[in-house]
């Protein structure tokens, strides 16, 4: 399968406990993309990266969120001392850019976030 | 930014006919608009997408419209089948350097009764 790939595909955790997510894109695309979805919602967006660089972050993204793409090839979020309204689905796109704006993004299947 | 409305958020059809579902934007400069269908439990696929310099798009059964004055675009789904039961979801993005501006409506679950 050479689409993006996120692990774990479900996590449930207690709330107050570290979680770490990890997407790794489609290969040759720049860019990767984190939202967050709930329930009956579209997509929110968290943060993107352009290669290694992380580029934009929302406001929805508060100082318990972190994300990385150390290499420029997979991305790591983490959210610190989870609460219960974290939970919802985590979903990872990514896209290549290019000068002419060919940026579909492509989605993971997500993680699905438990907080107890 | 840029914001999103979509509508309707529910509709039903019979096997057969057609469904319409409808997008509209705030920022002017916003220049693609894809539309993803999620089916329960999946990631959201892309469907169809296009440019603001395009007026209209079809690939078969599916098709998408675009009026830039008015700032809205349809997804158009003719002849449906029960396999076209979806969360479909539209978006725009408004291009900035260094900016994702890419923002989805709320979707629109659509039931094909066969």
């Amino acid at each position: 399968d050479t689409g993006v790939s996120q692990n774990p595909r479900h996590k449930i955790t207690k709330r107050g406990q570290n979680v770490t997510f990890r997407c790794d894109p489609i290969s040759e695309h720049n860019r990767l993309y984190w939202y967050r979805q709930t329930l009956g919602q579209g997509p929110e967006f968290l943060t993107y990266f352009q290669n290694e660089a992380q580029l934009e972050k929302s406001r929805l993204l508060s100082d318990r969120f972190s994300a990385e793409r150390p290499k420029g090839s997979f991305s790591t979020l983490e959210i610190q001392r989870t609460e219960q309204g974290d939970s919802a689905m985590y979903l990872c796109a990514s896209s290549p850019h290019s000068v002419r704006g060919k940026d579909t993004q492509y989605f993971g299947p997500g993680t699905r976030l438990t907080v107890l | 930014g840029e914001n999103v409305e979509q509508h309707p958020s529910t509709l039903s059809v019979q096997e057969g006919d057609s469904a319409v579902i409808k997008c509209t934007y705030s920022d002017s400069a916003s220049n693609y608009f894809p539309w993803y269908k999620q089916e329960l439990g999946k990631r959201p696929q892309l469907i169809i997408d296009i440019r603001s310099n395009v007026g209209e798009k079809k690939d078969q059964r599916i098709a998408v419209t675009l009026n830039k004055t008015a700032k809205h675009f349809s997804l158009h789904i003719t002849e449906t089948q029960p396999e076209d039961s979806a969360v479909y979801f539209c978006a725009a993005h408004l291009p900035r350097d260094n900016n994702n501006d890419m923002r989805f409506g709320a979707g629109t679950r659509l039931t094909v009764k066969p």
